[in-house]
């Protein structure tokens, strides 16, 4: 089951926040953050592997609600390096097998 | 390291043409896994391999196959191409070895597939 992603679009000034949301109807072993800049492979940002969980890398952090199935990515004071597609994959246990959500763009003006 | 390498980075394929995109990874990576993107979509899961000689279906596995007779290679076939098969493919592998493990994956730069 693919998991869901909102928004689907967000349109952001540098120094602003976003939140990108990543839910699930089954439950959660694991969520990985990708982040894909246009014409280009996806490249690993983080992974949350317990309930409750959470993880930074530089102004981006995540965190990981295994009771309500759900993660969260937080982009603080953006930059526009921060630009591109961000898509969350949930993991399963024995395969290192992941299902993408279907990506969220996020684009940060000067 | 060269990471996950990819061949082709383009081609065009008339229907009903065959032909193998070829992955490698020189990371000494247990798991592989090919992906499809379509424009403007997320990645859809094809085929993957925990190891060399298990493989096993993704979403997505009709119209393909593939083996992994080496820890290095994964390449993905397609048999007799369909317009619906055009789409960027990725290839990625991953360590592994422990689920509880960091199980970062690591993509290749992709194959731009057009069928005609």
């Amino acid at each position: 089951q693919q998991p869901v992603q909102s928004p689907q679009a967000v349109i952001l000034r540098e120094g602003e926040d976003a939140v990108i949301n990543c839910s699930s109807s089954k439950a959660l072993y694991s969520v990985h953050w990708y982040r894909q800049k246009h014409g280009e492979a996806p490249v690993f940002l983080m992974i949350l592997l317990k309930g409750g969980e959470q993880k930074g890398h530089d102004k981006i952090s995540a965190s990981f609600n295994e009771k309500k199935q759900q993660s969260s990515l937080y982009l603080t004071a953006s930059q526009l390096s921060y630009s591109g597609t961000y898509f969350c994959g949930t993991g399963n246990s024995n395969t290192g097998k992941l299902i993408f959500g279907q990506g969220t763009t996020l684009q940060v003006k000067p | 390291n060269a990471g996950v390498t990819q061949t082709p980075k383009f081609r065009i394929l008339k229907i009903g043409q065959s032909m193998t995109l070829q992955c490698a990874q020189d990371m000494n990576h247990n798991y592989m896994y090919w992906y499809r993107q379509d424009p403007g979509m997320g990645l859809k899961l094809i085929y993957y391999s925990v190891g060399a000689g298990i493989t096993d279906k993704g979403e997505v596995p009709n119209g393909y196959n593939v083996s992994r007779s080496t820890t290095e290679d994964f390449p993905l076939r397609l048999e007799l191409a369909a317009p619906s098969q055009t789409s960027v493919y990725f290839c990625a592998s991953s360590y592994g070895r422990d689920p509880q493990s960091y199980n970062e994956q690591f993509f290749g730069p992709g194959t731009r597939l057009t069928v005609l």
